[in-house]
This record gives structure tokens, C-alpha cells and sequence, in this order.
């Protein structure tokens, strides 16, 4: 089975724009979880989705957003960018909901200047 | 609101050696999972072991094992026979079945030859 995806890998933004980014599950995995990896702030959960409905949702301001689409894969969004957004942005899948053992993707590195 | 707790963050070994990283965790939940998972550098990050609350028996996987003190919160993981590829940094994390995952703020590890 493949394991999860994540696009794309790198990317740097300048401060103001909006960044997209793509988390492919592992097949069958209906739950995706987003997390926010910093040196500073360690991993901070974003959100958390099973089925196209948001499950969970972190401490962060409305500027990110999420999506889930039929076929469990999802999208954030982080928009109006501040150079405090650079960060290891990594994504989770797993079966179901509640304790389920979660499956990282190798993160997307996104660089705000 | 539920917490964990990595006191050390950062440690060394002597390959072949024993090595014990600590955690603590505040919860008033009684059904919960916890577990250790572990990123090398520049690689995604893994699942070591996990603990199921209601169990007793302590989890092992291969040379890694856990002390899982429920009265005490506290769930450390035991590294036997250490090796080389052990290197990494090693994150605990706590999930009840009503809320979202929470990561310590992660042990860095050193193998040393």
C-alpha cells in the first residue's frame, strides 16, 4: 500500500499570498489530520477531518482552513501569509476517528519571506 | 485541558546501551491511547509503540517497550540494545476518544558510536 502523500514537498511564499496544500491518504483511510511543525512551538494540531466534515479543530486563526474531498483526500489553506506560517506542515491519515493509530506524510517545508 | 509533558529534551546513549525517555500527561479522561512516535532527520515520522489505557500489561515492540504508570500519568519508553538508527527525534502523544491528539514537545535522541 502506498503511504501518504504529500504535495507539494517545498515551496516559499512571500508574505501576503495564500498557499495551497494537497495531503493524499493512504488508500481506505477516511480520516485526515494537519499539523503544524515548528523548532519553537513543536507539533501543534490544525484540524482534523473524517468524511468531508471537520472533526477537530486547533488553536489558529481563521486565516488556515481545510478541506476534505469524496475520496479523502484534503487541502489546506493558509492565506494572507506572515513570515511566522514557515514551518514543517504535515498531515496524518487514519481508519477511522478517535485513537486510531495515525500514518505521517514526509510534510510539506513551506518558507515565508 | 489535557497536556504532555517531555522533560528531557535531548539525550545520548552509547550504541548497545539502554536508554528510558520520560513523559508525563494531565487528563481527567479514563479512556485514552497513548503513544511514542519517532522522526529521524529528514524523514517522516513513524509510529514506535502505542498504549491502550484499560490495559495493564506494559506494550513492547521488538527492543522498545513502555512503563505505562496510569495512576501516576506517566509513560515513559524503554530503548534496549540501542542502535545507530535509533537516532531521532522522539515525540509522546495523547488522545482520548472525545478530543484531538497532543504531541509533547518531542526528546531529541543521540546514538553514540
Amino acid at each position: 500500500k502506498a503511504g501518504v502523500t504529500q504535495t507539494p514537498r517545498y515551496l516559499i511564499k512571500t508574505r501576503g499570498q495564500q498557499v495551497t496544500l494537497s495531503c493524499s491518504p493512504i488508500s481506505g483511510h477516511r480520516s485526515v489530520s494537519w499539523y503544524q511543525q515548528t523548532p519553537g512551538q513543536g507539533l501543534q494540531f490544525l484540524f482534523e477531518y473524517f468524511s468531508e466534515t471537520q472533526r477537530n479543530k486547533g488553536n489558529f486563526p481563521g486565516r488556515f482552513s481545510g478541506r476534505q474531498f469524496s475520496n479523502s483526500r484534503s487541502e489546506m489553506n493558509v492565506s494572507t501569509l506572515e513570515l511566522g506560517d514557515s514551518a514543517l506542515y504535515l498531515c496524518a491519515s487514519s481508519w477511522g476517528l478517535a485513537m486510531e493509530t495515525q500514518y505521517f506524510g514526509p510534510g510539506t517545508r513551506l518558507l515565508v519571506l | 485541558a489535557q497536556t504532555v509533558t517531555q522533560s528531557q529534551p535531548e539525550m545520548s546513549v552509547q550504541e548497545a546501551e539502554t536508554v528510558t525517555l520520560s513523559c508525563t500527561y494531565d487528563t481527567s479522561e479514563s479512556d485514552y491511547y497513548l503513544f511514542w512516535y519517532k522522526q529521524p532527520p529528514s524523514r517522516q515520522m513513524i509510529l514506535v509503540i502505542r498504549q491502550e489505557a484499560y490495559k495493564q500489561q506494559n506494550a513492547t515492540e521488538n527492543r522498545f517497550s513502555v512503563n505505562f504508570q496510569k495512576a501516576a500519568k506517566s509513560f515513559s519508553l524503554k530503548i534496549s540494545d540501542s542502535q545507530l538508527g535509533d537516532a531521532a527525534m522522539y515525540f509522546c502523544a495523547y488522545r482520548s476518544a472525545v478530543d484531538k491528539i497532543i504531541f509533547g514537545k518531542g526528546t531529541r535522541l543521540h546514538i553514540l558510536p
